[in-house]
């Protein structure tokens, strides 16, 4: 069974860092891109981040180019997002999220609550 | 940047009746492969997304076949043919032909009238 677990969301103030995580399990995660794409509570999905299957290709949304880094540790089938200099428009639920190959986004984490807040 | 525009935005249904989504891109969303990018996702109240239809209209597993998906180019829809109470939620057409950025449509949230 495919199964993505994310953590590391909580309360931070503006300005802050914060680094999320997604252990994946129930496939082979080095053979999948990967993405994280948030969604404000009661609003739509924005895109954030994606990185290749070897990790060596990575793209973000302007909204947080050069304030998040994404990348992969595939010894522990654990996706990351390091958040630097966050802001309230960050707030949100962040969901990992499994890139079919060739058929794109598919299966999707329960995600994890990032609130920036003072 | 592809702008993925979805109507309605609000959609109360008689339960067994059909529901029709529309969703438009901002450009063809036919990639130099001649493949189609374009995917359905359901979000139940209170869950994440769940993947429904993949390249346009190809059912995912699991996916019940009153759920339907067609279009080409720019103009897309997904239909449910007979709604019922477990399909209320918000559904998402997203497009992954011309990224990054992926885009996501605004949402389509269906109700029982």
């Amino acid at each position: 069974e495919v199964q993505l677990v994310e953590s590391g969301g909580g309360l931070v103030q503006p300005g802050g860092s914060l680094r999320l995580s997604c252990v994946a399990s129930g496939f082979t995660f080095s053979n999948y891109w990967m993405h994280w794409v948030r969604q404000v509570p009661g609003r739509g999905l924005m895109w954030v981040s994606h990185i290749s299957n070897d990790g060596s290709g990575t793209s973000y949304a302007d909204s947080v180019t050069g304030r998040f880094t994404i990348s992969r540790d595939s010894a522990k089938n654990t996706l990351y997002l390091q958040m630097n200099s966050l802001k309230a428009e960050d707030s949100a639920v962040y969901f990992c999220v499994r890139d079919d190959p060739g058929l794109g986004l598919d299966f999707w984490g329960q995600g994890t609550m990032v609130t920036v807040s003072s | 940047d592809v702008v993925m525009t979805q109507s309605p935005l609000s959609l109360p249904v008689t339960l067994g009746q059909p529901a029709s989504i529309s969703c438009r891109s901002s450009q063809s969303l036919v990639s130099s492969d001649g493949d189609t990018y374009l995917n359905w996702f359901q979000q139940r109240p209170g869950q994440s997304p769940r993947r429904l239809i993949y390249k346009v209209s190809n059912r995912d597993s699991g996916v019940p076949d009153r759920f339907s998906g067609s279009g080409s180019g720019t103009d897309f829809t997904l239909i449910i043919s007979r709604v019922e109470a477990e399909d209320v939620g918000i559904y998402y057409c997203m497009q992954g032909t011309s990224w990054p950025p992926w885009t996501f449509g605004q949402g389509t949230k269906v109700e029982i009238k």
